[in-house]
């Protein structure tokens, strides 16, 4: 079944750095990755729709130069936290499909960030 | 209007009781519709696809879809403790690229 692979799956980072955070579809192509964010007991929300070969689509209300997203091959999209404050501190999980009339998403096993 | 609705519960049912998941959407040209399982602190997990109306079965699980009614539901059998979890309804978007997802129910089986 098709894989998707996060990385790494939890960091804790110092307030003013920046952190990446890895997708990759092991098992097929995505053209599309979406990646949300998730606080605890709340539900998912939508960050971003990343786009290989092209910029991402930012959901309203996410700072796009904050969450820096590159989908630069059909396997990787990258999400970094630029400049990271205790309040971006969260669940950040990647999905992706493959192509096929349907699918569903797959979800990567999430990243949990902690800045201090 | 939410485009994908669940009763947020919690629900709670004894083990071994059918535990009944609901889930509402609005755009009626949805074709593809799915139930994810998500325990505290993991990310969610596919565990039923349903494309056509009536009832597809799984195991224990079964989902079933009513497009007139703009409806599913998932049900499950012989419910246990590792079934405690939150259950997220998601459905496709019409032009595909889009993933809709419900708030969640949240599922308690007691032993």
């Amino acid at each position: 079944g098709a894989v998707v692979s996060q990385h790494p799956s939890w960091v804790i980072c110092k307030s003013g750095t920046s952190v990446k955070i890895e997708c990759r579809s092991l098992d097929f192509q995505a053209t599309t990755m979406f990646w949300y964010r998730q606080f605890p007991k709340q539900s998912l929300m939508l960050m971003a729709t990343s786009n290989e070969g092209s910029k991402a689509t930012y959901e309203q209300g996410v700072e796009k130069d904050k969450f820096l997203i590159n989908h630069a091959s059909l396997t990787l999209s990258t999400l970094t936290v630029t400049s990271a404050h205790p309040e971006d501190s969260s669940f950040y999980i990647c999905s992706a499909r493959d192509q096929g009339t349907g699918s569903p998403l797959h979800f990567g096993n999430g990243t949990r960030l902690t800045v201090t | 209007q939410k485009e994908v609705e669940q009763n947020s519960g919690p629900l709670s049912v004894p083990e071994g009781a059918i535990a009944s998941l609901n889930c509402t959407y609005s755009d009626r040209g949805s074709q593809s519709f799915f139930w994810y399982r998500q325990y505290s602190g993991k990310s969610p997990e596919l565990i039923m696809s349903i494309y056509s109306n009536g009832d597809k079965e799984d195991g224990r699980f079964t989902a079933q879809l009513n497009k007139a009614s703009q409806y599913v539901s998932l049900l499950i059998r012989d419910s246990q403790p590792s079934d405690s979890a939150t259950y997220l309804c998601a459905v496709r978007g019409v032009t595909g690229n889009q993933f809709y997802f419900g708030t969640g129910t949240s599922l308690t089986v007691i032993p």
